[in-house]
C-alpha cells in the first residue's frame, strides 16, 4: 500500500530565507506526483506537478525535483515572505485516478 | 474561466442524517474525484466519476455514493452520518486525456453533531 510522509511536520523560518520540504513514498511506481499549497480551511492549490519521467519542474520561486527510484520529492522555496505561510502538500498519482497524500508540512514565514 | 466550485461552503447536520455536497469542474474537465480531509490530516480519496460512472473507489462503505452528470457536475451523497463525518470535503476535476492534473474547489465543511 502505498504510504506518502512528509518531513518536518512543522517549520518556521524567517522571511528571505531558503527552504525545503521534504516528501517521500514507499512505492515507487507512480504516473506523477502533484505539490499542493493549502491556507487555513481552504481548498487546494496546485503548485507544481513532475511526470514519473521528469527530474524537476520550476515555477517562480518553486522548484520541485522528484527521485522516482529513491521514493523521494522535494519543494524548495527561495526567498520566503510571509505570503507563503500555508500547508504544503505532497500527493503521489499510483495509476492515472487517485491521489495518496502526505499530513503536509504547516510552514510560517515571520516577518 | 471559472475553476471548481462546490456548494454549500457549510453543512452542518445531526447524526443519522443524510447529506448532498454539490461540484462543478473546471471547464472542459471530464474526470471529478472527491476526497475527505479530517482536521490535521491529508486528504482521502473517496471516489472518482468519468463518464457518469463510477470509475475507482477509496476506502470507504457504501453510506458514500455519488453521481455524476452529463454536464460533468457531481454530487457526493452520505447517508447515516455519524460523528466521524465531520471533515472537510474537497472535489477535484481533471481530463482524462493529458497530465491528468488534479485541480481541487474550495470544499465544503460538515460539521456532523
Amino acid at each position: 500500500k502505498q504510504e506518502v510522509t512528509q518531513i518536518p511536520a512543522a517549520l518556521s523560518v524567517p522571511e528571505g530565507e531558503n527552504l525545503v520540504l521534504n516528501c517521500s513514498f514507499t512505492d515507487s511506481a507512480i504516473y506523477n506526483l502533484q505539490w499542493f499549497r493549502q491556507d487555513p480551511g481552504k481548498g487546494l492549490t496546485s503548485l507544481l506537478l513532475i511526470q514519473s519521467s521528469q527530474r524537476e519542474q520550476t515555477s517562480g520561486r518553486l522548484n520541485a525535483s522528484l527521485d522516482k527510484s529513491s521514493g523521494r520529492s522535494t519543494l524548495y522555496i527561495a526567498a520566503s515572505q510571509p505570503g507563503d505561510s500555508a500547508t504544503y502538500l505532497c500527493a503521489v498519482r499510483p495509476g492515472a485516478n487517485n491521489l495518496f497524500f502526505g499530513t503536509g508540512t504547516r510552514l510560517t514565514v515571520i516577518p | 474561466d471559472a475553476g471548481v466550485t462546490q456548494s454549500p461552503t457549510h453543512l452542518i447536520k445531526t447524526r443519522g442524517q443524510q447529506v448532498t455536497l454539490r461540484c462543478s469542474p473546471k471547464s472542459g474537465h471530464d474526470t471529478v474525484s472527491w476526497y475527505q480531509q479530517a482536521l490535521g490530516q491529508g486528504p482521502q480519496f473517496i471516489f472518482q466519476y468519468y463518464e457518469e460512472e463510477e470509475r475507482q473507489r477509496g476506502n470507504f462503505p457504501d453510506r458514500f455514493s455519488g453521481h455524476q452528470f452529463p454536464n460533468y457536475s457531481s454530487e457526493l451523497n452520505v447517508n447515516a452520518l455519524l460523528l466521524g463525518d465531520s471533515a472537510l470535503y474537497l472535489c477535484a476535476s481533471s481530463l482524462e486525456t493529458g497530465s491528468n492534473e488534479q485541480f481541487f474547489g474550495p470544499g465544503t465543511r460538515l460539521t456532523v453533531l
